[in-house]
């Protein structure tokens, strides 16, 4: 089975960066997806890391350990629309599922 | 491009009525298709996913049930609604060898 651990609320300050962690307990391992998601509306996808290090992609960056099970979201420049929960999922290695977190609420103030 | 819709977008139905929500890709074939449910304060539950026509894998016992008549068409159902069943129901796709995942806009169901 998986098990994922993500902090429920965040908060940061227009223009600031920040860091939304994500632990993982997994029986299989194939890749780790972040998705974005606005209140009343579908996840978007945002990035995602199957090899350790860093990906980038604009504002956004994220970051993957397998020995360590663990990743994160790294957003910069926070606009208002950034506020949003940040859902981390992570595929099996049956390459058929996603195992969702809770998400992150983020809350972006001016 | 591909494309995905659900209807209907919202829904409120009593204990004990039937349901079905329904979902179509348009610009692709033979997609995976998952239907997942997100209730309060809970994350994406997976419930049904689909590798193609008529196969159909449930990830937890439930009152639900899925079906993939077509291939671009995937529909939950269920004879008798609980109280439990509400939430934001989400249909996504994906390609076959790549699982990026892609959603639509969502039917949300209250039960009263």
């Amino acid at each position: 089975g998986q098990n994922i651990d993500q902090p429920t609320e965040m908060t940061a300050t227009e223009g600031a960066i920040v860091q939304i962690n994500c632990t993982y307990q997994t029986s299989g391992f194939n890749g780790l997806f972040w998705y974005q998601q606005h209140a009343g509306e579908a996840p978007t996808f945002l990035s995602y890391n199957v090899l350790d290090g860093l990906e980038e992609k604009g504002r956004f960056s994220s970051f993957l350990s397998r020995s360590k099970g663990y990743s994160y979201l790294l957003l910069k420049e926070l606009q208002m629309k950034d506020s949003a929960s940040y859902l981390c999922a992570v595929r099996d290695l049956g390459y058929s599922t996603l195992t969702f977190g809770k998400g992150t609420m983020l809350l972006v103030s001016p | 491009s591909q494309t995905i819709h659900q209807w209907p977008a919202t829904l409120v139905q009593p204990v004990g009525s039937p349901l079905s929500l329904e979902c179509t890709v348009e610009g692709t074939s033979n997609p995976n298709l998952y239907w997942y449910r997100q209730a309060a304060g809970r994350g994406l539950q997976l419930l049904f996913y689909s590798v193609g026509i008529g196969q159909i894998s449930s990830e937890v016992p439930q009152n639900l049930s899925a079906s993939r008549p077509q291939d671009r068409q995937f529909i939950l159902s269920s004879k008798k609604l609980l109280l439990s069943d509400s939430g934001f129901y989400l249909c996504a796709w994906s390609v076959e060898v790549d699982n990026e995942q892609f959603f639509g806009p969502g039917t949300r169901l209250t039960v009263l």
